[in-house]
């Protein structure tokens, strides 16, 4: 198993370009997330996924766009860049919580993004 | 609002010096409390699960323990490769989806 894979490793944007940052795993999770971290902040939940079809916003969504087709890969859309989406994207996937247990998350390499 | 807390911020420790670390929560509904490693440029690494007040996992030099407020990763006679950031995080289920909350962690250094 690959477990979660990120593509690309680092990116360097301008201000106003458009870019998708991917995301696949091969566990048959239903859940899927992305996450990003900044220095001070910790890990913040930007969209979050619960099966092909279903997609939903964390804490931190403005600017980025979600959509998942397959249950292996959830993609997150920059729309416009902005300096502030400066920071480094994790993306994780789980089995879904049910009744009174969540299941751990496991993470991928993460992407670092710097926007200029 | 759930919140997660972790302190220290930072610890430097000697080769075989034991310690803990520790993760303060409040949240509406405990689902979960999860302890990550997470290696400089690498993603968190899943350590441990955490569903009830005293529960206990244990693996290799790390113990992590549960209680109503808080959670504690005990680590014995550790070893320079034991440096890491470790991440607390808590989880609850909202309509049906499990959120996690993370702490901003603590900067574990060990020297040899």
């Amino acid at each position: 198993n690959a477990g979660v894979t990120q593509t690309p490793k680092f990116q360097v944007l301008k201000t106003g370009q458009s870019m998708t940052l991917q995301c696949a795993q091969d566990m048959n999770h239903e859940y899927m997330s992305w996450y990003r971290q900044d220095p001070g902040m910790g890990l913040r939940l930007i969209h979050y996924s619960v099966g092909a079809g279903i997609t939903d916003q964390g804490e931190v969504p403005n600017g980025y766009n979600v959509s998942r087709s397959t249950t292996e890969d959830f993609p997150l859309r920059l729309l416009s860049a902005a300096p502030s989406q400066t920071s480094v994207y994790f993306c994780a996937s789980s089995h879904l919580g049910q009744g009174e247990r969540g299941y751990e998350q496991y993470f991928g390499p993460g992407t670092r993004l710097t926007v200029t | 609002e759930d919140q997660v807390t972790q302190s220290p911020e930072a610890l430097r420790l000697q080769e075989g010096e034991s310690s803990s670390l520790n993760c303060s929560y409040t949240v509406s509904g405990l689902r979960g409390l999860f302890w990550y490693r997470q290696d400089p440029g690498k993603g968190p690494e899943f350590l441990f699960t955490l569903y009830s007040a005293g529960e206990e996992k244990e693996k290799e030099r790390l113990k992590a323990t549960l209680t109503k407020k808080e959670s504690f990763l005990h680590i014995t006679a550790p070893k320079p490769e034991d440096s890491a950031t470790y991440l607390c995080a808590v989880a609850s289920i909202i309509q049906g989806a499990q959120k996690l909350v993370f702490g901003q962690g603590t900067r574990l250094t060990i020297n040899p």
